[in-house]
C-alpha cells in the first residue's frame, strides 16, 4: 500500500510569493492535517480538512489557508510569503474523521523563503 | 490547556547502551491518545506507538518498550542495546479527538545520536 505522497519536495520562494503544496492520500484516508516544523518552533498544528470542509485550524494567520479535493487530496496554500514560513510542511492522513485513529504522515515539503 | 514536554533535547549513547527518552504530558481530559513518532534526518515522520489514556498497559515491541503511568503523566520510551540506525529526532505527541479534532500536539522533540 502506498503511504501519503507530499509534492513538491522542495520549493524555494521569494517574500511576497505565494507558495501551494500538495498533499496526496493513503487509500481508505479522508482526513487530512497539515503541520509546520519551523527551525526552533517545533511541530505545530495548522490545519485540519474532512469531508472537503475545513474543520480546525491552529494559530496560523489567514494568509495560510488550503482546501481538499473529493478525491481527499489537499493543497497548503501560503500567500505573501515571508521569511519566516521557512519550515518543513508535513501532512498527515487518517481514515478517521473524529481524530481517533493514527496519523500517517508524508515525507514533507521543504519551503524556503528568500 | 493541553501541553507535552520532553525535557531531553539531545542524547549522545554509544552503540548497545540502553537510552530511555521521557515524555511528560498535560491534559485535564479523560480520554485522549499517545504517540511517539520517528523523524530520521529525511524528515519524515515515521509512526511507532499509539496508546489511548485507559490502556496502561506497557508494550514491548523488539527493541524498543514504552511505560505509559497516568499517575505521573507520564510516556516514556526505551530503546535496548541501541543501534546508530537508531539516530534520530523522536517526539511524542498528544491528542484529545472528542474535543480538539485529533490534532497532535507534539513535544520539542528529543535528538537521539548512536555512535559507533
Amino acid at each position: 500500500e502506498a503511504g501519503v505522497t507530499q509534492s513538491p519536495t522542495h520549493l524555494i520562494k521569494t517574500r511576497g510569493q505565494q507558495a501551494t503544496l500538495r498533499c496526496s492520500p493513503i487509500s481508505g484516508h479522508t482526513s487530512v492535517y497539515w503541520y509546520q516544523q519551523a527551525l526552533g518552533l517545533g511541530l505545530q498544528f495548522l490545519l485540519w480538512y474532512d469531508e472537503g470542509e475545513e474543520r480546525n485550524r491552529g494559530n496560523f494567520p489567514p494568509r495560510f489557508s488550503g482546501r481538499q479535493f473529493p478525491n481527499y487530496s489537499s493543497e497548503l496554500n501560503v500567500n505573501a510569503l515571508e521569511l519566516e514560513d521557512s519550515a518543513l510542511y508535513l501532512c498527515a492522513m487518517l481514515r478517521d474523521r473524529a481524530g481517533t485513529d493514527t496519523q500517517y504522515f508524508g515525507p514533507g515539503t521543504r519551503l524556503t523563503v528568500l | 490547556a493541553q501541553k507535552v514536554t520532553q525535557a531531553q533535547t539531545e542524547i549522545s549513547v554509544v552503540e548497545k547502551e540502553d537510552v530511555t527518552l521521557d515524555c511528560v504530558y498535560e491534559t485535564r481530559d479523560t480520554t485522549y491518545y499517545l504517540f511517539w513518532y520517528k523523524q530520521p534526518p529525511s524528515g519524515e515522520l515515521v509512526f511507532l506507538i499509539r496508546r489511548n489514556s485507559f490502556d496502561e498497559q506497557n508494550e514491548i515491541s523488539g527493541r524498543y518498550s514504552w511505560n505509559f503511568q497516568k499517575s505521573t503523566s507520564s510516556f516514556n520510551f526505551t530503546i535496548t542495546a541501541s543501534q546508530v540506525v537508531d539516530s534520530a529526532v523522536y517526539f511524542c505527541a498528544l491528542s484529545d479527538p472528542y474535543n480538539q479534532g485529533g490534532k497532535l500536539i507534539f513535544g520539542q522533540g528529543t535528538e537521539l545520536s548512536v555512535k559507533p
